[in-house]
């Protein structure tokens, strides 16, 4: 069966990097995309970006732009988002899901930020 | 990037009576290939989302058929039949034909 497994929680301090992982399994790793959704205490979903499984070819909302990587590892069907800069409005449960038509997800990952 | 606009917000609802919640586009979704690009899920507080309809009218695997996802173009709508008190939880739709997706703000259902 399909699974995506991300990473445990993150704390950090205004300023630095995350680094989220999702491994998936139970299918043919490059034949999807992986997105990412975020949602913050209180607030909707946003998504962030997805990126491909085949090429890994990303493709960012333009609000993360500049502070934001998506990658993935083949050879472990690992994908990886690394936000960096972090700020407090980052404090959120990050998800993966495979893409297109998100039906499987990853359990999340809450990320806090805090000095 | 495209705006969805979803109508209501917070839905209060009876167990055993119809909601319905809509979702409304800045663009068509409508795609060449004659699908429309709108999905809906459901978030509950400690899960991950759950995809209920996906390209407008199709219902995922495993859903109820009390939810209905009907639509096209602009105006999509979500219906569910007749309320249970598991469908309590945010709704969003989401649409996925440009490159930048995006979701709707959220329509809140709860039982009365």
């Amino acid at each position: 069966q399909v699974q995506l497994v991300q990473s445990g929680p993150e704390v950090k301090k205004p300023g630095a990097s995350v680094k989220v992982s999702c491994k998936a399994s139970g299918y043919r790793f490059a034949t999807y995309g992986i997105t990412w959704v975020r949602q913050a205490p209180g607030q909707g979903l946003e998504w962030m970006g997805g990126i491909s499984g085949y090429n890994g070819n990303p493709n960012y909302a333009q609000k993360f732009q500049g502070r934001i990587t998506m990658t993935v590892e083949t050879s472990t069907s690992t994908a990886y988002m690394e936000l960096r800069s972090l700020r407090s409005d980052d404090t959120a449960v990050y998800y993966c899901a495979r893409a297109t038509m998100l039906r499987y997800w990853g359990q999340g990952t809450l990320v806090t930020v805090s000095s | 990037d495209i705006v969805l606009t979803q109508s209501p917000l917070s839905l209060p609802v009876t167990p055993g009576e119809p909601a319905s919640i809509s979702c409304r586009s800045s663009q068509s979704l409508l795609h060449i290939d004659g699908h429309n690009y709108l999905d809906w899920y459901l978030l509950k507080p400690g899960q991950p989302p759950q995809l209920l309809i996906y390209l407008g009218s199709n219902r995922a695997s495993g859903v109820p058929d009390r939810f209905t996802g009907s639509g096209s173009g602009t105006d999509f709508t979500l219906k569910i039949s007749r309320v249970e008190a598991e469908d309590v939880g945010v709704y969003f739709c989401m649409q996925a034909l440009q490159k930048v997706w995006t979701f709707g703000q959220g329509t809140k259902v709860e039982i009365k």
